[in-house]
């Protein structure tokens, strides 16, 4: 089946424009999360979500970060007013549930491929 | 608090060379802990995982053992080939499933 998707897979930007990031994910799956990585570094949790319930935004770095999920499905997440230090690799997981306490809850977190987002 | 170290890249070996890749966390708790791999031009996938103290990860002949006494999981294949030249990424989990990865250590395997 399909994996998770991510669009645009490249994204250069004037700084102080706002970007869109889209990420499709496995059908059926209940969570999403959203990471961000910097060259030379592992991802860093931005936010998750499960459904269209936003769980966790603690990771967001400031306000001109957001994101939804508004059907439970799809989900974007939104750069207002970018800056050069906003450029990263951006990476969207989806996995069956956010999982919980106990070895037979944790659940595997499938990455789509990224976005780069260059800020000039 | 809640971070991933591992050992810094990148590392270079020889086609059927012993890997270690060192990786050591903080945690209140205890966490799964996974190692998750990046190809040239592809996104992460994930490699192998554990879910409680003692316990063996394993997949394409590479292992990690969740030691919860030192806090580590170091990663070990026996016998590398090219095709392992990849970036790889000590990770272990959070409230609500979220990761937390390491800064990720670069292979290279030469033929």
């Amino acid at each position: 089946g399909a994996g998770v998707s991510q669009s645009p897979r490249y994204k250069v930007t004037k700084r102080g424009q706002d970007v869109a990031l889209r990420c499709d994910p496995i059908s059926g799956h209940v969570s999403l999360y959203w990471y961000r990585q910097a060259l030379g570094q592992g991802p860093e949790f931005l936010t998750y979500f499960n459904y269209e319930a936003q769980q966790d935004k603690s990771g967001l770095p400031n306000d001109r970060f957001s994101a939804e999920r508004p059907e439970g499905s799809i989900s974007t997440l939104t750069i207002q007013r970018t800056e050069q230090r906003d450029s990263a690799m951006y990476r969207c997981a989806s996995s069956f549930d956010a999982g919980g306490q106990g070895a037979n809850m944790v659940y595997e977190q499938y990455f789509g491929p990224g976005t780069r987002l260059t800020v000039t | 608090g809640n971070s991933v170290t591992q050992m810094e890249g990148p590392v270079t070996l020889s086609e059927e060379a012993f890997l270690t890749i060192n990786c050591t966390y903080t945690a209140t708790g205890y966490p799964s802990l996974f190692w998750y791999v990046q190809y040239p031009g592809e996104g992460l996938q994930l490699l192998l995982k554990a879910t409680k103290a003692d316990d063996k990860g394993s997949n394409k002949g590479f292992e990690a053992t969740y030691r919860k006494e030192t806090t580590s999981f170091h990663l070990e294949k026996g016998s590398v080939q090219v095709s392992d030249s990849a970036v790889y990424f000590c990770a272990r989990n959070h409230a609500g499933g979220k990761l937390i990865f390491g800064q990720g250590t670069e292979l290279s395997v030469k033929p």
